[in-house]
């Protein structure tokens, strides 16, 4: 069946303006997390969702960073005013429920502010 | 805090040489611990868990809890082997996993 799906595949925005990437999880998954992966760097955490209970949002790195999760499936990180330090490439990964469950990656926004 | 250290951003081998690459935790609980590839443009998948005790593609990873390590090891390395390779760690009560940096296997021929 089909994967996680991300679009889109590369984004290149200018310092200061939003933009926002999306995620489709694979069908039935309950559980979606965001991650971010800088140069040279590991995958870093940003938020977490699962069902219709409260995201955990500890990950985020400033407020101009936030995501929603609409109608438990597709979901869309947003960044406002974007910085240089912003650039990355985004993952989105789901899972079946979040106890135990493998977590599937999808091939990942890369974002370049300039 | 939890946290995971992978010591070498890079190991090179040769074909038929064995493979360890280096995990490190740090988590005061019983974490969970994974190791995830990435192989040449594919997107990030798992590997194994130590949950699962299980040897996959030839690769084995043991938990231990006194040296707080989970080491990926493979006894004779293969060519298709060359991938980055990221240990992670999921905590108790928290959902999300924690990634090491990355170590880049290659197995020349």
């Amino acid at each position: 069946g089909a994967g996680v799906s991300q679009s889109p595949s590369n984004k290149v925005t200018e310092k200061g303006k939003d933009v926002e990437l999306r995620c489709d999880p694979i069908s039935g998954h309950t559980a979606l997390y965001w991650y971010r992966q800088s140069l040279g760097q590991g995958l870093e955490f940003l938020i977490y969702f699962q069902g219709n209970s409260a995201p955990d949002k500890s990950g985020l790195p400033s407020d101009r960073f936030s995501a929603e999760r609409t109608g438990g499936s597709v979901s869309t990180l947003t960044i406002q005013r974007t910085q240089q330090e912003d650039s990355a490439v985004y993952l989105c990964a789901s899972s079946l429920t979040s106890e135990g469950y493998e977590q599937y990656f999808g091939p990942g926004t890369r974002l370049t502010v300039t | 805090a939890q946290r995971v250290t992978q010591p070498e951003k890079l190991l090179s081998v040769f074909k038929g040489a064995p493979v360890e690459l280096k995990c490190n935790y740090s988590y005061s609980g019983s974490p969970e611990l994974f190791w995830y590839v990435q192989y040449s443009r594919q997107r990030l998948q798992l590997l194994l868990r130590h949950i699962s005790r299980e040897s996959i593609k030839g690769f084995t990873a043991d938990l231990n809890k006194g040296e707080t390590s989970f080491h990926l090891k493979k006894p004779f390395a293969q060519e298709e082997d060359s991938a980055m390779y990221y240990c992670a760690l999921r905590g108790t009560g928290r959902r999300a996993l924690t990634f090491g940096s990355g170590t880049r296997l290659q197995v020349q021929p």
